[in-house]
């Protein structure tokens, strides 16, 4: 069974950093981007950044970029997320989530996430 | 961006009920819609991709319709389990998605 477990989540003070982690088991996890979705207590869900399987490829929210950097270890099969000078509206249930993707006409192409993990909590506070 | 709209925002219902949650996206995604369920405490499950494409697993009494901005998702009879919050996401220029807002299914 394909799994993704998230860590490093915890109370930080606004301006602080902290580093998420998600570990990957049962799928082949260089074949598949990879994705951070985040969820506010009580609201909805926000795409945070997504990477591409080999690594080279990262895109972001405007609500993150220049402040966050996703990165892999395909070596570890693990997913990561760098979050510096955080603020109070950063505070959320952050998801990693595999690529949901099918064989198109030429390739294969991207239609979302097709596992999520269980979800690590982050809270920006003094 | 394209803005996605989800209505209504709650949905009461009985168990045995059909259920239709609406999505409207502010441009065309084609079918490039997804559907997900999500309930307390638990992190999204996929139901449907590119409008009408059940995922693994997902019974068959979840359907998904539509095209271009207008969207369905369609529970036939409601089960017990179902009762839960729905989220519509487009990936018409993924990997840059957006969600819709959610509809909550709860038990009248």
């Amino acid at each position: 069974e394909v799994q993704l477990l998230e860590s490093g989540g915890g109370l930080v003070q606004p301006g602080g950093s902290l580093r998420l982690s998600c570990a990957a088991s049962e799928f082949t996890y260089t074949n598949y981007a990879m994705t951070w979705v985040r969820q506010a207590p009580g609201k909805g869900l926000e795409w945070v950044s997504t990477i591409s399987g080999s690594g080279g490829s990262t895109y972001y929210a405007d609500s993150v970029k220049g402040r966050f950097t996703i990165s892999r270890d395909n070596s570890k099969n693990t997913l990561y997320l760098q979050m510096n000078s955080l603020r109070a509206e950063d505070t959320a249930v952050y998801y990693c989530a595999k690529g949901g993707r099918v064989r198109g006409v030429v390739d294969y192409y991207y239609y979302g996430m097709d596992v999520w993990g269980q979800g690590t909590t982050v809270t920006v506070s003094s | 961006e394209i803005v996605l709209t989800q209505s209504p925002a709650t949905l009461s219902l009985s168990p045995g009920e059909r259920a239709t949650l609406s999505c409207r996206a502010s441009q065309s995604v084609s079918t490039y819609l997804a559907w997900y369920q999500q309930k307390p405490g638990q992190a999204p499950r996929l139901l449907i991709y590119d409008a009408s494409n059940r995922a693994t697993g997902i019974p068959a009494r979840f359907s998904g319709s539509g095209s271009g901005t207008d969207f369905t998702l369609t529970i036939s009879s409601l089960e017990p389990e179902d009762f839960a919050v729905y989220y519509c996401q487009q990936r018409s220029n993924w990997p840059l998605l957006t969600f819709g807002g959610g509809t909550k299914v709860e038990i009248k």
